[in-house]
């Protein structure tokens, strides 16, 4: 049981460039979710997902693309890389039941130059 | 949306002492209040958390309380050791299993 696994660990990105960060749970949750966390603040929402072929919007949704097409996987798209998408990415899951616990992955450091 | 506040962004206390933090959050369907702790440069780890049908649960040094009519809830940390050193966040959570987060506290023990 892994729990929950992103990849990459490190990323750096020229402006313009596209690309995706992986995110895969092995413990059957129905929701997932991705923030991010720019330096000194708090974790942000981007997209996040009640199941398999849902997906709705968070906090922070523009430049961000996510889809749903298996309950294990997550994955978050940059379309076009800009310097204000610096910051580290973290996918989270839940299950379904009000109130559990959610389950952070290790985060994905991306620098845009 | 939900709106999560909290105070105070840093906070210093000898070792022994107490700690505590307090969160303010806006939408009365929140019904679920997590705090996390964060050491630098790793993943938000769940210490303690409460639901909105308790008014305070503890964990050895650890304790939250909710008030649901103030929509408050603080994080109290008893006999403060260095390792309890890191940065706090609360978070509440409303319709859609979504989770808002407060700014975090960033607490510094010292010896």
């Amino acid at each position: 049981n892994a729990g929950v696994t992103q990849t990459p660990k490190f990323q750096v990105l020229k402006t313009g460039q596209s690309m995706t960060l992986q995110c895969a749970q092995d413990m059957n949750h129905e929701y997932m979710s991705w923030y991010r966390q720019d330096p000194g603040m708090g974790l942000r929402l981007i997209h996040y997902s009640v199941g398999a072929g849902i997906t709705d919007q968070g906090e922070v949704p523009n430049g961000y693309n996510v889809s749903r097409s298996t309950t294990e996987d997550f994955p978050l798209r940059l379309l076009s890389a800009a310097p204000s998408q610096t910051s580290v990415y973290f996918c989270a899951s839940s299950r379904k039941v009000r109130g559990n616990t959610i389950y952070f992955g290790e985060g994905s450091w991306l620098t845009v130059v | 949306g939900e709106n999560v506040e909290q105070h105070p962004s840093t906070l210093s206390v000898q070792e022994g002492d107490s700690a505590v933090i307090k969160c303010t959050y806006s939408d009365s369907a929140s019904n679920y209040f997590p705090w996390y702790k964060q050491e630098l440069g790793k993943r938000p780890q769940l210490i303690i958390d409460i639901r909105s049908n308790v008014g305070e649960k503890k964990d050895q040094r650890i304790a939250v309380t909710l008030n649901k009519t103030a929509k408050h809830f603080s994080l109290h940390i008893t006999e403060t050791q260095p390792e309890d050193s890191a940065v706090y966040f609360c978070a509440a959570r409303a319709a859609g299993n979504k989770l808002t987060f407060g700014g975090g506290t960033r607490v510094l023990v010292k010896p």
